[in-house]
């Protein structure tokens, strides 16, 4: 298996512009989770989700960002306008839980965010 | 879930055993002890998890004390490799998040 993909890898944006991050979890896990992860503020936990449903957005810092997944193969976070504090890395993860104790995130490389 | 105390940077000489604490004191009786790291610009990456019972793996052993309160990871012969972030992590079994702390970050001294 590849893994958790994340693309792009880099991205650097202007103020105000839209910026969709994607994610395609590993085959099979049925819950996906997107942090953010900042110098000040370490790894939060923005979003989760468990058979494509969103099921805890209370990290998501404000309207402007928004996550989707409408399959079990693919999950977008878009952040509308961008704003320079919104620059930082953000992970994807998955995992499967199918009653094991022994349940593993899995994490992407991340996308580098750059909001100029 | 539970919170947990982690130093904030430790120092290990290569080819010797890196122990890492963890103070979760207001652990629950169903909290899992998990611990990850995170490489330099890298995903963070599953090391181990325990309940009650002492673990080993390839990678590591965590050592839980009798009360739970505390934790020990550790590395058997640090390499140059571990040099990373360690986190700690308490969490539900049937809970959905995992919250990761600020870590420790580990140096591994040549």
């Amino acid at each position: 298996d590849a893994g958790v993909i994340q693309s792009p890898r880099h991205e650097v944006t202007e103020m105000g512009q839209e910026v969709t991050l994607r994610c395609k979890p590993i085959s099979g896990h049925d819950y996906l989770f997107w942090y953010r992860q900042t110098m000040m503020r370490g790894l939060e936990l923005l979003i989760y989700f468990n058979n494509n449903v969103p099921i805890d957005d209370s990290g998501m810092p404000e309207d402007r960002f928004s996550a989707k997944m409408p399959n079990a193969s693919f999950s977008t976070l878009k952040i509308q306008p961008s704003e320079p504090r919104d620059s930082a890395v953000y992970f994807c993860a998955s995992s499967s839980r199918q009653g094991r104790t022994n349940e593993k995130l899995f994490f992407g490389s991340g996308t580098q965010l750059s909001v100029l | 879930d539970a919170k947990t105390t982690q130093p904030p940077s430790m120092d290990c000489a290569e080819g010797r055993a890196a122990n890492l604490p963890c103070n979760h004191s207001t652990i629950s009786g169903n909290e899992y002890v998990y611990w990850y790291r995170q490489i330099h610009s890298q995903g963070p990456q599953y090391i181990i998890h325990g309940l009650k019972n002492n673990e080993t793996n390839e990678m590591a052993s965590l050592i839980i004390t009798e009360d739970r309160k505390s934790s020990t990871l550790i590395l058997p012969h640090a390499t140059l490799r571990d040099t990373a972030v360690y986190y700690c992590i308490v969490r539900v079994f049937t809970g959905n998040q995992f919250y990761f702390g600020t870590g420790t970050s580990l140096t591994v001294i040549p």
